[in-house]
């Protein structure tokens, strides 16, 4: 009965490798996010999608590129692997029309590039 | 642009003690603010939120945070801490330029409560 579940939870690759990354709620929520979570806990957005639309694309490289089959699910894949992207990418969903972005997080898949 | 600061990086209090994590803020317009929190290999947790009215607001856990407007503050506070409390907290700012919401977070406070 998880809200908000992202697989896998940890990743280990090598430099120049491509990656996915799930995300998966169960909250009826409209809008999801990406944050990145450096190695210093500073905590950024990346992207959001509301009802499928990508809706927020912060300066990320566009090795980044984020994928919502349908409001339930937001796929982040990753090509080229570098080891900047080293860090702990957290999923998160809200309801928007709500207004105040009471955010609801994953456990969070902690990418290692080596 | 919508941010805040944390000031402190660590806080450390005696169970029992009351805690202060500090934040301050800088926005345009009326400031919507959070607080969550981060226990270790977990994601964030909302702990309350601050939108309008009363300046005290309570949320989960016991904690509370009083919105200043003239000090530009929003400290998280909780009358008497537990060691079950020592976590990371962060503050956060609704920033909703260009048309959608998003959150701003704070680089984050780690508390650390000693029995």
């Amino acid at each position: 009965d998880t809200a908000v579940s992202q697989t896998p939870k940890y990743l280990v690759t090598q430099m120049g490798n491509d990656k996915s990354i799930k995300c998966e709620q169960n909250l009826g929520h409209d809008t999801m996010y990406w944050y990145k979570q450096d190695s210093k806990k500073f905590l950024k957005i990346m992207f959001s999608y509301n009802n499928k639309e990508l809706i927020i694309n912060e300066t990320v490289p566009n090795r980044f590129s984020p994928k919502s089959p349908d409001k339930a699910h937001l796929n982040l894949h990753i090509n080229s692997l570098e080891l900047g992207d080293s860090a702990v990418y957290f999923c998160a969903s809200s309801l928007y029309s709500a207004g105040a972005n009471v955010l609801t997080f994953g456990a969070g898949s902690r990418l290692t590039v080596l | 642009a919508q941010s805040v600061a944390q000031p402190e990086d660590q806080v450390n209090v005696a169970e029992g003690n009351p805690l202060t994590v500090k934040c301050t803020y800088s926005v345009s317009g009326n400031p919507y603010l959070f607080w969550y929190v981060q226990y270790p290999n977990r994601g964030l947790q909302f702990l309350l939120k601050y939108i309008t009215g009363d300046n005290l607001v309570k949320g989960s856990y016991g904690f509370e945070a009083e919105f200043n407007k003239s000090q530009t503050s929003f400290h998280l506070k909780k009358p008497s801490a537990l060691v079950s409390d020592s976590a990371l907290y962060f503050c956060a700012v609704r920033d909703g330029t260009g048309g959608y919401n998003k959150l701003i977070f704070g680089a984050g406070t780690r508390l650390a409560v000693h029995p």
